[in-house]
Order: C-alpha cells, then structure tokens, then sequence
C-alpha cells in the first residue's frame, strides 16, 4: 500500500517557465511534509519542507503548497532553470518511528535551455 | 563538518556473502536513519537509532539484515548471505532533532551477483 504517490514518472518544462510537481498522501498521521532532490549518483538533497499546520511555504524559487482537505501537496518552481532537472521526491513523516519519511517514487524533472 | 558520510560508495559482492557498510552522520546529530532504494522507487525506511539506542527495527527487511550504533556516533549495517534481490542503493540519513529535516549521505551501492 504506497501511502505517498507521485503519479507523474517525469516532467518535461522549458527555461523560465513554472514547474509543477505533485504529491498524493493517503495517511491522514502525517503531520510533515519534505521534497528532496536528487541527481544520479548522490543521496537525497532536502530542498523545502511544510507543517501540517501551514497550507504555503516559500523559499526562493520554492514554493510548497499543502492542501489537508484533498491529501495533496505540491512544489513550484519558478522561474525553472537548467540546473533543477533532476529527480525530485515528496515526502511524509508522521509521529511513528522517529519521524521516519516515507517517499513517493519521484517524479523526473527535465528543464530544456 | 562536511555532512553524512558512507563507506563504501560502491561494493560488488557475490551471493551469500556477508558485507557491512559504514555511516557517519552529521556531528552532533543524535538520530540516525537507514534507508534502502531500488530503481525506479523512492527511498525505503529501515531502521532508526537515537544516539546508540535503535528504537525502531522493524522495518528491516529480514533477519539477514542488522545494523549497531555502538558510540552514538558512526553506525554500520551489515547484511548476511546475502541474495541477489538486496541489490540496491542503501542510503543513510541523520537529524538533530524530530520535525527537523534529514541529512542524506550519498549512499552505498551494493551489487549482488
């Protein structure tokens, strides 16, 4: 039973434009929320995260939006460079087992200059 | 501090036999988390210690499977007799605190032939 899914396999945006990826969760447990990026060959680097008590966070071209009631977050951004394409994994993490994370199965982001 | 540390990158076995690899979290990060990735999936959780105390177990895999934190500090995860279907990539992971987020090493990637 995958609690946290990423329906989207890949992503394909041009240079510049918005980049929008998705993320299911059926656990309603889950009280935080993390995208991880991560390039071929190197462990997960984290990039945003969100309180179950907050519906947007904002960090630079990052944004992620939370909607409690439909069980979905997303990650913007903006403007999408070169340099973003990569795969990018949603996560979740409840109070259980120290907070361990539960991924989806990423979504591969591919930015054309 | 130049962030979580695993050892060895890569290693190339053949079936059953026993092999253990090496982490070294963040310094001063008292929980440390295993995770295991397989093509195409988002990282998988294992196991989880705070500080030498491994509160959570199980999630590992088999009984082939354990891992220590002997010192609070570096951790090991050894597997035994090990089969073809524990190729994968196995990632560790520390934090300093819950809700905070997870620093990933860059993994090692285990080749079972």
């Amino acid at each position: 039973d995958q609690q946290v899914k990423q329906n989207s396999p890949s992503l394909s945006v041009q240079e510049g434009r918005i980049s929008i990826l998705n993320c299911d969760y059926t656990n309603s447990m889950f009280d935080y929320f993390l995208w991880y990026k991560k390039y071929p060959a190197e462990g997960p680097t984290f990039l945003i995260s969100i309180s179950s008590i907050k519906d947007k966070n904002e960090d630079g071209r990052f944004t992620v939006f939370l909607n409690k009631s439909a069980k979905h977050l997303s990650l913007h951004i903006v403007p999408s460079q070169p340099g973003d394409s990569a795969v990018y994994f949603c996560a979740a993490s409840g109070n259980n087992a120290g907070n361990m994370l539960t991924f989806g199965g990423g979504t591969r982001l591919m930015v054309k200059p | 501090d130049t962030g979580v540390s695993q050892d060895p990158r890569h290693k190339i076995t053949k079936r059953g036999q026993n092999v253990t690899f090496r982490c070294d979290p963040i310094s001063e990060h008292n929980r440390l988390y295993w995770y295991r990735q397989t093509l195409g999936q988002g990282p998988e959780f294992l196991t989880y210690f705070q500080n030498e105390a491994q509160l959570e177990k199980s999630r590992l895999l088999s009984d082939r499977f354990s891992a220590e934190r002997p010192k609070g500090s570096f951790s090991t995860l050894e597997i035994q007799r090990t089969e073809q279907g524990d190729s994968a990539m196995y990632l560790c992971a520390s934090s300093d605190s819950p809700h905070n987020e997870q620093f990933f090493g860059p993994g090692t990637r285990l080749t079972v032939l």
